[in-house]
Parts: C-alpha cells; structure tokens; sequence
C-alpha cells in the first residue's frame, strides 16, 4: 500500500515564525502536492511537483514556498507564519498523469492541523 | 471555468437508511471522477474512479454512477453505519491544463445510532 506521511498531526506556531512542514512518500511517484483544506472551501492546491527540484504554483501560493530536492520527500514552508495561514494541510501524491487510468490517484497523507497565533 | 459543485453540503441520517450524495461538474474534456471518504482529521481515501465511458462503479455498499452527458454524478449509500459518518469528496480530473484535479467542496455526512 502507498504510504504517504506527513511530520506532524497537530503544529501550534506564532505569527512570523517559519515553518516547515515534511511530507514523505514510499512509493517512488513522480508527483506531489500541497493542499490546504478549510471549511466550506474544500480543498486549495498550493504547489505541486512533477520531478525532484521541479515547482509548480497552484491557485494560492502566495506565503508559501515549497522544495523537492529528493523523490520521495515535498516540503511546504511558511516563510512567515500568519493568522491567516491556519488550516489543516494536506501532502498527496500520484504516480503520473496519465488521464483515463488509475495510475492518476492522489493518495493523501494524514493531515496538518496548523494553528498560527 | 473548470467546476465540481457537491450538494447537500450536510446531511444527517439515521443509521440502517440509505442516502445519496450528487456531484454537479463543468469540467471539459475529463478523464475519470474519483469519489473519496474523509474520517474527521484524517486525509481523503479513495472510494470509486468511473471514467468517462462507465455508468456505474460499486465498492461494498457505495455505488457510484455517472451520466457524462448532464455532467453529474451520485453516490448511493447503502445500509448506512455508524462508521460512514465523514466527509464526501467528488473530485474530477481533467485532460488539459497545467494541474487537473478539480475537487468539490464536499458532503458531511451524520450518522446517528
């Protein structure tokens, strides 16, 4: 089964702090993404990625960066925290577009809680 | 512009009834819909993919189907139990753009004993 991890279940930060968050994958899929997921709005794509060290921007990317600098492992960065950044967020990952095909599934990890204060 | 609208946006049941989850899209062209169940505090889990071409996909007491030429789809389920209480997600996946999945915004889902 993929596994799809994220580094932390709940995080509680301050404003203007930086923050990492750490989203690993085991199965050697060549694209990930970060989401954030507030009520009433579903979920948002931040960046993805479709290769090591490739970045693509999402509908909302502004306050966020994002590196890829192995396979497995995508990194979404708060470079500085706000409020408005609280939501829970979402690592997910898929093996490639392909359109049509099953190999397209998004398997998502377990989720960010992220409270900025 | 590309959209998968979900309704109702909550809905409580009794637990042994069935109900049934709609999923309207303008997404054009597409290439599957995808159906994912969400538990509280957890990430989206897979529950069906129909392409284009199918009707209907079934998975235990979830069945999907699809009518691409209105552009909607539904999911039935059956003999709810406790452990269906979640969010639904209907996310479609489109053939053309820079990133393709288009997600709606969900159904919460209350099942009371």
């Amino acid at each position: 089964d993929v596994k799809v991890t994220q580094s932390s279940r709940y995080l509680v930060k301050r404003t203007g702090e930086k923050v990492f968050l750490e989203c690993v994958q085991d199965m050697d899929h060549e694209n990930m993404f970060w989401y954030r997921q507030d009520p009433g709005l579903g979920l948002r794509l931040i960046y993805f990625s479709y290769d090591v060290k490739m970045k693509e921007k999402g509908d909302i990317p502004e306050g966020y960066s994002v590196s890829r600098e192995k396979k497995e492992r995508f990194s979404l960065i708060l470079e500085s925290a706000s409020t408005n950044q609280t939501s829970m967020y979402l690592c997910a990952s898929s093996l490639e577009e392909l359109g049509g095909t099953r190999e397209d599934e998004q398997f998502f990890g377990p989720g960010t809680r992220l409270t900025v204060l | 512009k590309n959209q998968v609208e979900q309704s109702p946006q909550s809905l409580i049941i009794l637990e042994g009834k069935n109900c049934t989850l709609q999923c309207n899209y303008t997404v054009s062209p597409f290439s599957n819909l995808r159906w994912y169940k969400q538990d509280t505090g957890r990430g989206p889990v897979s529950l069906t993919i129909m392409t284009f071409s199918e009707n209907t996909k079934s998975n235990g007491r979830y069945t999907a189907t699809l009518d691409a030429d209105t552009k909607q789809s539904s999911l039935h389920i059956t003999a709810s139990q406790l452990s269906d209480s979640a969010s639904y997600i209907c996310v479609v996946t489109a053939t053309s753009g820079t990133y393709k999945y288009i997600f709606g915004t969900g159904t919460r889902l209350k099942v009371l004993a």
